[in-house]
């Protein structure tokens, strides 16, 4: 909910600007990577997805970044919206059968009108 | 309409009194999970369950329990709630083994005094 915007690290961009939001990644094998946008008072919800053999992935305005070599994983945003306003995570799969998911503590991206 | 649902939403309890939180998925999901999520810490995983009468610790297990006798129920478990479970959870499903897509339901905030 509200909270979880807290202590968070805050990206601010101006409406119909791009945005790009960072995430390290903590180990090697994982072979699995979501990003997931959380608005106020919601769960998370699925964003996009890549798998560890692509580099690229675009959906409908936003596109995933995998870089390997740095432990990397980017999410664009392009010409951001009001609505884009939430915090938004990304996960790995250490692989497995466990389906178990590692989420970073997030980014609150804040657009501004 | 496929979705993920929790009760109560808000729950405001005392020390020691036991307590459930209901979990259902309508997608016919294998997979489910419960999380707590508090600032700072992102989304931490309690239990999950691959299946039917199949479940396992997750990385924050402590003071509660879980269940899974029928597919589309998950709940989760407060014997003796403490105050530090005082926090926001959500429950997530995913179809099965491999199928790291989770759906997840809209939180419960509980408040333990």
């Amino acid at each position: 909910g509200e909270s979880v915007g807290l202590h968070l690290p805050t990206l601010s961009v101006q409406e119909g600007d791009n945005s790009i939001i960072n995430c390290a990644y903590s180990n090697s094998a994982s072979d699995y990577f979501i990003w997931y946008k959380q608005e106020s008072g919601k769960g998370p919800q699925f964003i996009i997805d890549i798998r560890s053999n692509m580099d690229k992935r675009q959906g409908q305005r936003v596109t995933v970044l995998l870089n390997k070599t740095v432990k990397h994983l980017s999410l664009q945003i392009a010409a951001t919206q009001p609505g884009d306003s939430a915090v938004y995570f990304c996960a790995e799969n250490y692989g497995g059968a466990t389906n178990k998911l590692i989420f970073g503590t997030g980014t609150l991206l804040a657009v501004q009108p | 309409e496929a979705q993920v649902t929790q009760n109560p939403r808000y729950l405001i309890t005392v020390t020691g009194k036991k307590l459930t939180v209901t979990c259902s998925q309508n997608m016919n999901h294998e997979y489910m999970s419960w999380y707590r999520q508090d600032p700072g810490l992102g989304l931490r995983q309690i239990y999950y369950s691959m299946n039917v009468e199949v479940t396992d610790k997750g990385d924050v297990p402590e003071g509660y329990k879980v269940s899974r006798k029928e597919k589309r129920n998950f709940p989760l478990i407060l014997e003796s709630p403490s105050p530090n479970q005082t926090s926001l959870y959500f429950c997530a499903s995913s179809f099965g083994a491999h199928s790291y897509e989770q759906y997840f339901g809209p939180g419960t905030r509980l408040t333990v005094t």
